[in-house]
């Protein structure tokens, strides 16, 4: 089964910091799909990213940018000039596509950014 | 475009009643996902449906949880009788594919007294 992991519990920065999130997954799999979601205090869960294990270009969003690395087996997040309003748990997940197993989500990261 | 829709947002009750709770996927979206999220246990998947069929129930907690999709717009997930222990965010996520991203609701913040 997938596995997922995500060893930074709790991350404080101040604001305009860049951050990294980790991310690091097991998988069987040569087929997979790896995610981010943000879940801000208000609680709703937010989709970032999806990535497929063919896809190895780095991507970038603005501030938002990942690293997909499939000889260390890392999808890590990196917010650049990190700022109040990205405080927030970040989750990565994966799904195998040839596994009827579910999405499997990392314990998550709380992010807080202080002004 | 609406997104998925959950009622109650919150839920207070008493030990021993019957809780339903309510979601609407996003129109279109062929799986439909119930999660609870706690503290102690993270984000868990309890049922996942597709084209309004369970798939996989194995994250169910016990009998006492139930869940159906009656039609492609409508699921529920139904804790008789409930417990403490119960109290958790129950979210309900919907997607295109099973390996398309999922789409998730505001949740359900369940209180059990």
């Amino acid at each position: 089964a997938q596995k997922v992991t995500q060893a930074q519990t709790e991350i404080s920065v101040v604001e305009k910091e860049d951050v990294t999130l980790d991310c690091v997954y097991e998988t069987r799999d040569t087929t997979y799909y790896l995610f981010w979601y943000k879940q801000p205090p208000s609680g709703e869960l937010v989709f970032l990213i999806r990535r497929n294990s063919f896809d190895e270009q780095n991507e970038i969003s603005g501030r938002y940018s990942w690293n997909f690395q499939k000889s260390t087996s890392s999808f890590n997040f990196t917010i650049t000039a990190s700022q109040v309003v990205d405080s927030a748990v970040y989750f990565c997940a994966l799904s195998e596509a040839t596994s009827v197993d579910d999405m499997r989500f990392g314990a998550g990261t709380r992010l807080t950014v202080k002004p | 475009d609406a997104g998925v829709i959950q009622s109650p947002r919150h839920e207070v009750t008493e030990m021993g009643q019957e809780v339903t709770l309510r979601c609407k996927p996003i129109s279109g979206h062929d799986y439909l996902f119930w999660y609870r999220q706690t503290m102690m246990r993270g984000l868990e998947l309890l049922i996942y449906f597709n084209n309004n069929v369970p798939i996989d129930d194995s994250g169910m907690p016990e009998d006492r949880f139930s869940a159906k999709m009656p039609n492609a717009s409508f699921s529920t997930l139904k804790i008789q009788p409930s417990e403490p222990r119960d109290s958790a965010v129950y979210f309900c996520a919907s997607s295109l594919g099973r390996l398309q991203p999922q789409h998730f609701g505001d949740g359900t913040r369940l209180s059990i007294l």
